[in-house]
């Protein structure tokens, strides 16, 4: 089967500093990696679309500068939280897709608290 | 933006009943996606439906897609207390040919020994 790791799983920083999160796939090579958020007992929300090589594709709403997200390469993207505050504390999930048309693979998620 | 509405929020029954959950939709779909995830968890893909298939089946799990109705329902037959989660559905949203998924708000399920 196809294996997302994320790192870190849990994350706890002051407010002001910067988090980043990371995603991999472990086995297979992503062309595309998409990040979502989600809140306690709630859906998940797609943040931003990320492809290997080129600039994420933000959702409305979501700020670029807030969330920088770098897809260096086939097997890895990267999500920085930049100058965190307590509301940006959430669950932040990541997936890959291996080809258009294909099932999305989901890592396991990273719990962020800022305090 | 949340496409999928899915009722009920919540659902609570006994092992060995079977677990019903639904899933409406707003626009054109390609497929919709169901996934499972236990709390404070990553997401599992469950089943995947495209637009022009009306059931799937795989192990106890049971999906139905009506497009005609932008709606979807996921039985789960003889549950069990593993089965235990959130479920969501998703639907592909394809835009750019980029593939996106719009979750549905989910049905928490309980399954009591």
């Amino acid at each position: 089967g196809a294996v997302v790791s994320q790192h870190p799983s849990r994350v706890i920083c002051k407010s002001g500093t910067s988090v980043k999160i990371e995603c991999r796939s472990l086995d297979f090579q992503a062309t595309t990696m998409f990040w979502y958020r989600q809140f306690p007992k709630k859906s998940l929300m797609l943040m931003a679309t990320s492809n290997e090589g080129s600039k994420a594709t933000y959702e409305q709403g979501v700020e670029k500068d807030k969330f920088l997200i770098n897809h260096a390469s086939l097997t890895l993207s990267t999500l920085t939280v930049t100058s965190a505050h307590p509301e940006d504390s959430s669950f932040y999930i990541c997936s890959a897709l291996r080809g258009p048309g294909e099932t999305q693979y989901f890592g396991p998620g990273t719990r962020l608290l800022v305090l | 933006s949340q496409q999928g509405e899915e009722d009920p929020q919540a659902l609570s029954i006994q092992e060995g009943e079977n677990a019903t959950m639904n899933c409406s939709y707003k626009t054109s779909i390609n497929n919709l996606q169901w996934y499972r995830q236990n709390s404070g968890r990553g997401l599992v893909h469950l089943i995947l439906i495209r637009s022009n298939e009306r059931e799937k089946h795989s192990g106890r799990l049971r999906v139905t897609l009506d497009t005609s109705k932008k709606s979807s329902s996921l039985l789960i037959t003889a549950s069990r207390a593993a089965d235990t989660a959130s479920y969501f559905c998703a639907t592909d949203a394809a835009s750019g040919g980029y593939n996106k998924l719009i979750f549905g708000a989910g049905t928490r399920l309980a399954v009591h020994p």
